[in-house]
């Protein structure tokens, strides 16, 4: 069965970096997957994709600060320089055999 | 810029069915490369995908719903709808419209609409 694993939190202080985690469940390790911010009281946007090799597919008018990376079955998204608008929850998103998921996400405060 | 808005009742009475619909904006529903989509969220919970539709009307559903939910599209109104059946009060959710982007290794949702509060009660 095709899930997605996310921490529930994360905390980082403001101007620093911080490295988010989705993990793909087993057999699954080569899938792409999506990230996407969800502000307080605001609909979901989307951030990029990553695929197995790291490499990722931006948003319209995602800032530099936000990057993307794989390891195995990990995908991450590191957002530099934390913004106080960073605060948010993050949820990952993939797709398969007609069946499109999504992870936890995480709730990320900024100090 | 795309824009895609939800409408619909905020409150629908327990056992009833729940309609929405997203009217798409500044671009083609009719076009081979996207699939639309609906997304809900409870209060205080995370995402969950309720299913899609493409816009010759093939269907892609969350099989924990499937058997309540009913999409179709409209492509003279440039709109898609979503029809819930026997709701309950876990059916109350923030419910979304988005766009899905067909990218061949994944497919993901690339534009939101604002969302629109449904809640299940008597």
């Amino acid at each position: 069965q095709l899930v997605l694993t996310q921490s529930p939190s994360a905390s980082a202080s403001l101007g620093a970096s911080v490295k988010l985690t989705c993990t793909l469940s087993s057999g699954h390790s080569t899938y792409t997957i999506a990230w996407h911010q969800q502000r307080p009281q605001k609909g979901p946007r989307y951030l990029m994709s990553i695929s197995s090799d790291g490499s990722h597919l931006k948003g319209d008018v995602v800032p530099d600060r936000f990057s993307g990376s794989s390891s195995g079955a990990e995908r991450y998204l590191t957002i530099s320089n934390l913004q106080s608008e960073d605060e948010a929850d993050y949820y990952c998103q993939t797709w398969g055999a007609d069946i499109w998921v999504f992870g936890g996400g995480t709730k990320l405060t900024v100090l | 810029q795309l824009q895609l808005q939800e409408s619909g009742p905020g409150l629908v009475k327990p056992s009833e069915t729940l309609s929405l619909t997203c009217t798409v904006s500044s671009g083609s529903i009719s076009t081979t490369s996207y699939y639309w989509g609906w997304i809900r969220q409870p209060p205080g919970k995370g995402l969950e995908w309720i299913g899609n539709v493409y816009y010759i009307g093939r269907t892609f559903h969350n099989p924990s719903l499937k058997s309540r939910v009913t999409m179709s599209v409209d492509t003279s109104k440039n709109q898609f709808s979503l029809r819930v059946s026997s709701v309950t009060a876990a059916d109350t959710a923030v419910y979304y419209c988005a766009r899905v982007v067909r990218a061949g290794i994944i497919d993901y949702f690339d534009h939101w609409g604002q969302g629109v509060l449904v809640t299940v009660s008597s």
